[in-house]
């Protein structure tokens, strides 16, 4: 599985923009770059995905480096209910029919100030 | 609120004891996964169900097994229980098929193992 290296930690303020980064420099051309976040004494939830262009979605944006060895996950308004720790993780679709499995790293921690 | 439901919400056993955990999937999910997440870590993939067969396992001993019935619930059983088998055990259900289908998470299982 190809590794994803994230930052241990992150902090920033309510109602400001958060840059949440991601190299995986080992990402191979049929990997797709998944971010989900875990709240506190919660699963793990779905945030966004994407594959080569940037994405959008009413959580958030997934802008991805040109030569996808990096992308960055941005909230665009911070509140309090996103301090999560976030995955960046990658996951090749192929791999086993109707796979669903997902390598989790450590993660970032996000915490959010008021 | 994913529509997975985990039961129960904690339990405790002591080494050497078997352990059976529950989940309801989602409606129209007919694939799960289940996860464990040591404290402070991400969770670590441990297999994966799909039409009642596991299709994908994680790097776990045998002592490790499930079920999946056709109604798409799951069962995770866990024999001669190890201390290092506490941890939270989650379980993700999504469906099959189509470009990509997001992962949707239960809220898990606590387990302590004295």
């Amino acid at each position: 599985d190809a590794k994803t290296t994230q930052p241990n930690s992150m902090e920033s303020n309510e109602e400001e923009p958060v840059h949440l980064p991601c190299n995986h420099s080992t990402i191979s051309g049929t990997d797709y770059i998944h971010w989900y976040r875990q709240l506190p004494s919660q699963g793990p939830e779905y945030v966004i995905h994407g594959l080569t262009s940037n994405v959008n979605n009413r959580m958030a944006s997934l802008a991805i480096a040109e030569d996808r060895k990096s992308s960055t996950l941005i909230l665009h308004r911070a509140t309090l209910r996103d301090a999560a720790v976030y995955y960046c993780i990658l996951r090749d679709p192929g791999v086993i029919q109707g796979a669903q499995k997902l390598v989790f790293g450590q993660g970032t921690r996000l915490t959010i100030n008021p | 609120e994913t529509g997975v439901t985990q039961s129960p919400t904690h339990l405790i056993k002591t080494r050497g004891q078997q352990v059976t955990l529950r989940c309801s999937s989602q409606s129209g999910h007919n694939t799960v996964s289940w996860y464990q997440q040591a404290l402070g870590q991400g969770p670590q993939f441990i297999f994966q169900y799909y039409r009642e067969e596991e299709n994908g396992r994680g790097n776990f001993p045998p002592r490790f097994s499930g079920l999946q019935f056709p109604n798409y619930s799951s069962e995770l059983n866990v024999n001669a229980l190890e201390l290092d088998d506490s941890a939270l055990y989650l379980c993700a259900s999504r469906r099959s098929g189509g470009s990509y289908n997001e992962q949707f998470f239960g809220p898990g299982t606590r387990l302590t193992v004295l």
